[in-house]
């Protein structure tokens, strides 16, 4: 499988653990973003990364989320000490910066559920 | 700022009938438009892109968009809905070399 993989794909914790997610983006991708979706919306973008480098993190909803890309290849996002609101799906998706292929391909998503 | 509106959030169509789901944006330059789809409990599926020519592009699944620039417009359409198209549709604006901005999503009911 040549896709976005994202693990595991159900997470269930509970209130204030702390918990990290794993994207493997396409082999030859040099961009890779974090989105969070909930219910009946759409995507929300938190972060990306280009290489191993986080060109915007802003968006991330607070300082108990954060991201990493140590090498350029597979992401992780954590979130500590999680609330019952964190409950989405988180979405990984992967492109190529450069070129015509300028489209983003999602990995099937993380759903978080706080309890 | 950017952003992208889905003036319609549920569309239904009857099976065989022409479709179309409606996306406006406001971005700052020339942007990059697209059209993803989503199944239940699955991620999003790229459906086509407009990154610059002709106005009319065409993607996956005999689902083709029309860029119209003065109305700031990129709707989705396809000439026969089948009942296998129902799902939730997202529009996504990316602004040159920046992150993707996408709207709140359209659900399509295309009816037997």
């Amino acid at each position: 499988d040549t896709g976005v993989s994202q693990n595991p794909r159900h997470k269930i914790t509970k209130r204030g653990q702390n918990v990290t997610f794993r994207c493997d983006p396409i082999s030859e991708h040099n961009r890779l973003y974090w989105y969070r979706q909930t219910l009946g919306q759409g995507p929300e973008f938190l972060t990306y990364f280009q290489n191993e480098a986080q060109l915007e993190k802003s968006r991330l909803l607070s300082d108990r989320f954060s991201a990493e890309r140590p090498k350029g290849s597979f992401s992780t996002l954590e979130i500590q000490r999680t609330e019952q609101g964190d409950s989405a799906m988180y979405l990984c998706a992967s492109s190529f910066q450069g070129g015509a292929n300028t489209e983003a391909f999602f990995g099937q998503g993380t759903r978080l559920t706080v309890v | 700022a950017q952003s992208v509106a889905q003036p319609e959030d549920q569309v239904n169509v009857a099976e065989g009938n022409p479709l179309t789901v409606k996306c406006t944006y406001s971005v700052s330059g020339n942007p990059y438009l697209f059209w993803y789809v989503q199944y239940p409990n699955r991620g999003l599926q790229f459906l086509l892109k407009y990154i610059t020519g002709d106005n009319l592009v065409k993607g996956s699944y005999g689902f083709e968009a029309e860029f119209n620039k003065s109305q700031t417009s990129f709707h989705l359409k396809k000439p026969s809905a089948l009942v296998s198209d129902s799902a939730l549709y997202f529009c996504a604006v990316r602004p040159f070399g920046n992150q993707f901005y996408f709207g709140t999503g359209t659900s399509l009911t295309v009816i037997p």
